[in-house]
């Protein structure tokens, strides 16, 4: 069975840092997701990683697929207010696709 | 336009009320979804359709029933509320192989 765990769930953090948010997955997955969600929003599609390796950059946020550490990051780059928001991540297996807990981020003006 | 649509917005109602919320797609994909987001947030799947063929059935109550007349659409329908059903149903939808999903706006439901 297929489980996606991330951490932190909680993150607070200065503007201007760096931070990573960590998803483990559990078993192989086709591909991983990463997902934004702003307060009484739905949920925006950031990023799909689909190979051993894969980076993608959109602004300050970066992610990364390590399939044999079943890892993937979400690296957030000299943090702005504006990314204040909860970041899922997502794997899927046999068109399943689980979510993880999600990461609530608040990022301190 | 919107990709993917859901009415109604908001849908306050009473313990044991029948009530139904559609969404719909206009993006063409062939696969739609229903997802359970709870007060902590936690987003869970509960049913998935590819072509008007339900391919997911997770666990959850008989009490849910989709119903997807088209690949366009695919409707919730509740029987019997309890107050345990409140939280926010999104609706998605996506290419099946291709995975990236799409979210509609979230559908309140509160039971009283």
């Amino acid at each position: 069975e297929l489980k996606v765990e991330q951490n932190p769930l909680f993150l607070s953090m200065q503007e201007g840092k760096n931070y990573t948010i960590y998803c483990n997955y559990s078993t192989t997955s086709d591909r991983l997701y990463w997902y934004r969600q702003d307060p009484g929003k739905s949920l925006e599609s950031l990023f799909v990683l689909l190979s051993n390796g894969a980076v993608k950059q959109e602004g300050r946020l970066m992610a990364s697929l390590d399939t044999k550490a079943r890892l993937s990051t979400l690296h957030i780059t000299a943090a702005v207010h504006d990314l204040s928001a909860t970041y899922f991540c997502a794997a899927n297996r046999d068109d399943k696709i689980i979510f993880g807990k999600g990461t609530r981020l608040h990022i301190l003006p | 336009d919107t990709a993917v649509s859901q009415t109604p917005k908001y849908l306050v109602t009473q313990m044991g009320n029948d009530k139904s919320i559609k969404c719909e797609q206009n993006l063409g994909h062939d696969t739609m979804y229903w997802y359970k987001q709870d007060s902590k947030k936690f987003l869970k799947i509960m049913f998935s359709y590819n072509n008007k063929e339900l391919i997911i059935n997770e666990t959850v109550p008989n009490r849910f029933s989709p119903k997807s007349p088209d690949k366009a659409h695919l409707n919730l329908h509740i029987n019997s509320l309890e107050l345990g059903d409140s939280a926010v149903y999104f609706c998605a939808s996506s290419q099946l192989g291709h995975g990236e999903q799409y979210f509609g706006p979230g559908t309140r439901l509160t039971v009283t």
